[in-house]
């Protein structure tokens, strides 16, 4: 039973530059969550997504990010034109929904703009 | 913004009880409170959650007082992986799903 799959990892980009960082919910898990956390800062909320729909995007920059949770396939953040100030851990987190005990987080995506 | 109050730090001896307080003077009827932890460099991690009455897993348990107005984590016999940073949260757990707000959390080092 595969957790939160996030990939990739690491991804580096140069100033400019656009980032997609993907997400895979647990197996039976509809809602999407992403959150930030700049070095040595604490998570923020960006945005959540239940399939094909935005339930909260309150987090999210109003430019250069964008979110989606398509009816198949994982979610994709996107960053356009990258900043420095981007850099960051990105996670995502999953949850059913209704009933939830909590979320369950991926690994996360270490994005570093060059 | 993060409804709760956690000391910035603290320490604690191997094999000793770690117990990370929470202050949360503005908790509502229906709030839920939610512990998480996060590992150095990894998702974070829940933990525990509880409305009034005191809860036991086998990770930890959390101690809610009377009032609800502050809270205690327990970790029975701390070791060396449970450095991390704590994370108490307030939050409605049927709510339509209303986002986890982080705060700043408790570093807590267990100290060999």
């Amino acid at each position: 039973n595969a957790g939160v799959m996030q990939n990739p990892r690491h991804l580096v980009r140069r100033r400019g530059q656009e980032a997609r960082l993907r997400c895979s919910p647990m197996k039976g898990h509809s809602h999407v969550y992403w959150y930030r956390q700049l070095p040595e800062e604490g998570l923020k909320f960006m945005v959540y997504l239940q399939k094909e729909n935005i339930i909260d995007e309150s987090g999210m920059p109003k430019e250069r990010f964008s979110a989606e949770f398509p009816k198949e396939g994982p979610s994709i953040l996107r960053i356009q034109q990258v900043v420095r100030g981007d850099s960051a851990a990105y996670f995502c987190a999953s949850s059913r929904g209704e009933q939830d005990y909590g979320y369950t987080f991926g690994s996360g995506t270490r994005l570093t703009v060059v | 913004d993060a409804k709760t109050t956690q000391p910035t730090s603290m320490d604690c001896a191997e094999g000793r009880a770690a117990n990370l307080p929470c202050n949360h003077s503005t908790i509502s009827g229906n709030e839920y409170v939610y512990w998480y932890r996060q590992i150095h460099s990894q998702g974070p991690q829940y933990i525990i959650h509880g409305l009034k009455n005191n809860e036991t897993n086998e990770m930890a348990s959390l101690i809610i007082t009377e009032d609800r107005k502050s809270s205690t984590l327990i970790l029975p016999h701390a070791t060396l992986r449970d450095t991390a940073v704590y994370y108490c949260i307030v939050r409605v757990k049927i709510s339509g799903n209303t986002p986890l707000v982080f705060g700043k959390g408790t570093r807590l080092s267990v100290i060999a």
